[in-house]
Parts: C-alpha cells; sequence; structure tokens
C-alpha cells in the first residue's frame, strides 16, 4: 500500500540552487496537488493538475514550475531556491469525481531548508 | 476565491472529556465538501471526517462528528471522549467540484492526562 510517494524526505539547499521534488502515485487518480505547509499559515496550494497533461496555478504559484509526467508523477521544480521557501512540502492525489471519492490522500511530506 | 477561517490558534481538553474545535468558509459555491484533516507529530496528513455540502445531515465517524451549519457557512469539529492520541494539529478544509482543496491555518489540540 504505497500511495502517494515523495522524494527526498529532507533537502537543504543554498540560495540560487535548483531542485525537483518528485511525487508518485499508485492509486490511479487523476487529480495531483502540491502544496506547501508554513507555521500557521496551514497548507497553502502551490499547484494542481486535474487531470493528465494538465496544470493550474494554486494560491502561492512564484518561484515554482510543475511537470505531470504521466498519470502517476507530479513533480515540483525550483529553478533558483530562495530562503522564503524554506518550507515543508506535501503531494497529494484525489481519484475519480463522485460523492464519495472526494478526498485527498497525502504523501509524508519533504522538508526543506533553504539557507 | 474560498477561504477557510480556524478562529482558535491552540486548543486544550481532559483526557475523557469532549471539545469543538470551530471552523468558518466564505464561497459562492451550492455544491462542494468540507473535511477535516488532523497531521499528528508524525507530520502525515489523517483524514477524520469529511461532509458533502448538498447532506443535511451531520457526519459522524466513532467519536467524531461535525456540525454543519451551510447558511452561517461554519463546520465544526467534535471530539467526544478525548485520548491522548487525538493530539495534533487539526486542519479544516473545503473542496469545491473542481477538486482545488484549500486549507485553514489548522488549530493545535493537547490532549492532558
Amino acid at each position: 500500500n504505497a500511495g502517494v510517494t515523495q522524494t527526498p524526505k529532507f533537502q537543504v539547499l543554498k540560495t540560487g540552487q535548483s531542485m525537483t521534488l518528485q511525487c508518485a502515485q499508485d492509486m490511479n487518480h487523476n487529480s495531483m496537488y502540491w502544496y506547501r505547509q508554513d507555521p500557521g499559515m496551514g497548507l497553502r496550494l502551490i499547484y494542481y493538475s486535474a487531470s493528465e497533461g494538465t496544470t493550474d496555478k494554486g494560491e502561492v504559484p512564484n518561484g515554482y514550475n510543475v511537470s505531470r509526467l504521466n498519470k502517476r508523477e507530479f513533480s515540483l521544480r525550483l529553478e533558483s531556491a530562495a530562503p522564503s521557501q524554506t518550507s515543508v512540502y506535501f503531494c497529494a492525489s484525489s481519484g475519480r469525481r463522485g460523492p464519495s471519492n472526494e478526498k485527498l490522500f497525502f504523501g509524508s511530506g519533504t522538508q526543506l531548508s533553504v539557507l | 476565491a474560498q477561504t477557510v477561517t480556524q478562529s482558535q490558534p491552540e486548543m486544550s481538553v481532559q483526557e475523557a472529556e469532549t471539545v469543538t474545535l470551530s471552523c468558518t468558509y466564505d464561497t459562492s459555491e451550492s455544491n462542494y465538501y468540507l473535511f477535516w484533516y488532523k497531521q499528528p507529530p508524525s507530520r502525515q496528513m489523517i483524514l477524520v471526517i469529511r461532509q458533502e455540502a448538498y447532506k443535511q445531515q451531520n457526519a459522524t465517524e466513532n467519536r467524531f462528528s461535525v456540525n454543519f451549519q451551510k447558511a452561517a457557512k461554519s463546520f465544526s469539529l467534535k471530539i467526544s471522549d478525548s485520548q491522548l492520541g487525538d493530539t495534533a494539529m487539526y486542519f479544516c478544509a473545503f473542496m469545491k467540484q473542481s477538486n482545488d482543496m484549500r486549507f485553514g491555518a489548522g488549530t493545535r489540540l493537547t490532549v492532558k492526562p
């Protein structure tokens, strides 16, 4: 029961470095999401992908890019990391639309520190 | 844009007692879903309970129940017979039909022995 798998779990970057956070789900879900979690601010949506081949901006997209590589994988890229991007990042997925499917399954998170 | 407000940053309750966490939201949608997620120190996000807006009956999951007031746009979580394992951050969340889920800032709940 892998569910949603994120890698890496921890990462330290220097300002200006780039990196990609990987996310994969094995539940055949259509929709995938990237959130960041900061103290006192809950989870904020960065980008989401409602289906393979589509991506949309969320609340805080600046400084990030995403790729929906296929139905299983949704990656988040920081082209030039900044200290303000220090956060915990969560990937999530959800299944087909329908009353019983409307919920998110989350990965275990990535703690990212930008120095 | 939808917003979710949790007005209680921190709460505490004695073991075996009942506690209610508050949540309000703002939306112009008529069909949507509401959720409470629990985040223990392990950081894992765990779904506690969900409510469809078109259902008048309040959702219940064992010791967890909600008070959903659609007209007031209020969605509170009641935890009965609180247990030490209930200590966690609790997030209220709103999802509209497009599957775009938004979260409140969270309430840190501590259950005291």
